[in-house]
C-alpha cells in the first residue's frame, strides 16, 4: 500500500536561512506527488506537483521541490525563509487508482525565527 | 477564483447530538472528499464521492455517514456526535479530467467540538 513518511514533526530556521523538509514515499509505479501549506486555522493550499518530466518542480512562493526516484523522496526546498512561511506543510501521494485519493504524510511544523 | 466552501469555521456541539457539516464547491467537480485532522495524525479520509448519489468508505468511516444530493454539495454527518470526535474537519474537490492525478482543491476547515 502507498505511504508518505515525513520524519519531522517540528523544524525550526531563523528567517532569511535555507529550508529542506523532507518526504518520502511507497509507490510501487510512478507517483504523482504533491506538497501543500495550512497556514494557522486554514484549509490546505497547494505549494506544487510533480506529475512526470523534470525532476525539479518550481512551485508558488518561492518553493521548489525534487523528486529523486531512487531515494523516494520528494523533498521541499526554499532557498530563503520568510516569517509567513511559518505553517504546516504536508506532502501527498496519488494512489495511483481510479478513486483520486491522496495519501498524506503526517505534516511538519515550520517555526521562523526572527 | 475556485472555491470550496464549508457551511462554520468553529462549531461547538454536544454528545448524542446530530450534526451536520456541509461543503460546496463551484469548481464543478466530480469527486469529493471528507478528512478530519489531529496533531501528529495528518489527514485522515472518511468518506468520498465520485458523484452524486454515490459514496465510498475512506480509512476511518465509522460513526461518520454522508449525502451527496447534489454535484456541487457534499455533507458529512455525524449521527450522534461523541468527544473522541472533535477534530478539524476538512473537505475537499478533484476532477477526474486531471487524468486521476489527485490535485484536490481544499476548504477552509470546521473545527469541531464536542462537549
Amino acid at each position: 500500500a502507498q505511504s508518505v513518511t515525513q520524519p519531522d514533526i517540528h523544524i525550526t530556521v531563523s528567517e532569511g536561512a535555507s529550508l529542506e523538509l523532507r518526504c518520502n514515499y511507497s509507490y510501487g509505479a510512478t507517483p504523482y506527488l504533491f506538497w501543500y501549506v495550512q497556514s494557522p486555522g486554514q484549509g490546505l493550499q497547494l505549494l506544487l506537483k510533480y506529475f512526470s518530466g523534470d525532476t525539479l518542480v518550481q512551485g508558488i512562493k518561492g518553493f521548489e521541490a525534487e523528486f529523486k526516484r531512487s531515494q523516494s523522496s520528494f523533498n521541499l526546498r526554499k532557498p530563503s525563509v520568510h516569517w509567513s512561511d511559518a505553517a504546516e506543510y504536508f506532502c501527498a501521494v496519488g494512489a495511483g487508482d481510479s478513486s483520486y485519493k491522496l495519501i498524506f504524510g503526517s505534516g511538519t511544523r515550520l517555526l521562523v525565527r526572527p | 477564483d475556485v472555491k470550496v466552501t464549508q457551511s462554520s469555521r468553529y462549531l461547538v456541539k454536544r454528545t448524542g447530538e446530530k450534526v451536520f457539516l456541509e461543503c460546496v464547491q463551484d469548481m464543478d467537480h466530480e469527486n469529493m472528499f471528507w478528512y478530519r485532522q489531529d496533531p501528529g495524525l495528518g489527514l485522515r479520509l472518511i468518506y468520498f464521492s465520485y458523484d452524486v448519489k454515490m459514496k465510498e468508505k475512506g480509512d476511518i468511516p465509522e460513526g461518520y455517514s454522508v449525502s451527496r444530493e447534489k454535484k456541487e454539495r457534499f455533507s458529512l454527518i455525524l449521527e450522534s456526535a461523541s468527544t473522541n470526535q472533535t477534530s478539524m474537519y476538512l473537505c475537499a474537490s478533484s476532477t477526474p479530467s486531471s487524468g486521476g492525478r489527485g490535485e484536490q482543491f481544499f476548504g477552509p476547515g470546521t473545527r469541531l467540538t464536542v462537549l
